[in-house]
């Protein structure tokens, strides 16, 4: 019954490729995001919808594409993958602007 | 601007101590802050939040401060366990609904 799940927990590719992560939330929350944790665990916000709709979008390389077919689902796709987009990718939803923010366990992405 | 400060980066405390681990942020306009801890190979796990109208919260060993003048926060553990082993990292949410993280502090409990 895990609260916000995302898949793959591992993912390694080689660059160029591209890949897909999902995510989905099972709290009825309508928000969404997608975070970034780099090597030094600093952890950075990239995309944030609401009710399928973008509300947040930081300066994130186009090849980072959000998709959010329901409010229960957001999933990130990555075209081209560099080395510079290895790093730890959290997916998060919470019930609106203003509150706690709660996250999945993580997909853990390694481009050589 | 956007940066929520930590002081440490790494903390190390004896079991059965009280542990604090302090927070500076910047943004005088946030209303909303929220300490997580991250265990090894986990997402972050919401711990304790607090509003800005207030200055103290507990909860259950943990309570979180907040100093509004100094735009200072704190979270303090009590009777510290290896399982407190872990990165915290305090947050502010900004009424867009952003979450800016601090840069974490590593807490490391010694038996």
């Amino acid at each position: 019954d895990t609260a916000v799940s995302q898949t793959p927990k591992y993912l390694v590719t080689q660059m160029g490729n591209d890949k897909s992560i999902k995510c989905e939330q099972n709290l009825g929350h309508d928000t969404m995001y997608w975070y970034k944790q780099d090597s030094k665990k600093f952890l950075k916000i990239m995309f944030s919808y609401n009710n399928k709709e973008l509300i947040i979008n930081e300066t994130v390389p186009n090849r980072f594409s959000p998709k959010s077919p329901d409010k229960a689902h957001l999933n990130l796709h990555i075209n081209s993958l560099e080395l510079g987009d290895s790093a730890v990718y959290f997916c998060a939803s919470s019930p609106g602007r203003g509150n706690t923010i709660y996250f999945g366990e993580g997909s853990w992405l390694t481009v050589v | 601007g956007e940066s929520v400060g930590l002081h440490l980066p790494t903390l190390s405390v004896q079991e059965g101590d009280n542990s604090i681990i302090n927070c500076a942020y910047s943004n005088s306009a946030s209303d909303y802050f929220i300490w997580y801890k991250q265990e090894s190979g986990k997402g972050p796990q919401f711990i304790i939040d607090i509003r800005s109208n207030m200055d103290k919260r507990q909860g259950q060993r943990v309570t979180v401060l907040l100093n509004k003048t100094v735009k200072h926060l704190s979270l303090q553990i009590a009777a510290t366990q290896p399982g407190d082993s872990a990165v915290y990292f305090c947050a502010e949410v900004w009424d867009t609904g952003k979450l800016i993280f601090g840069q974490g502090t590593t807490l490391q409990v010694k038996p």
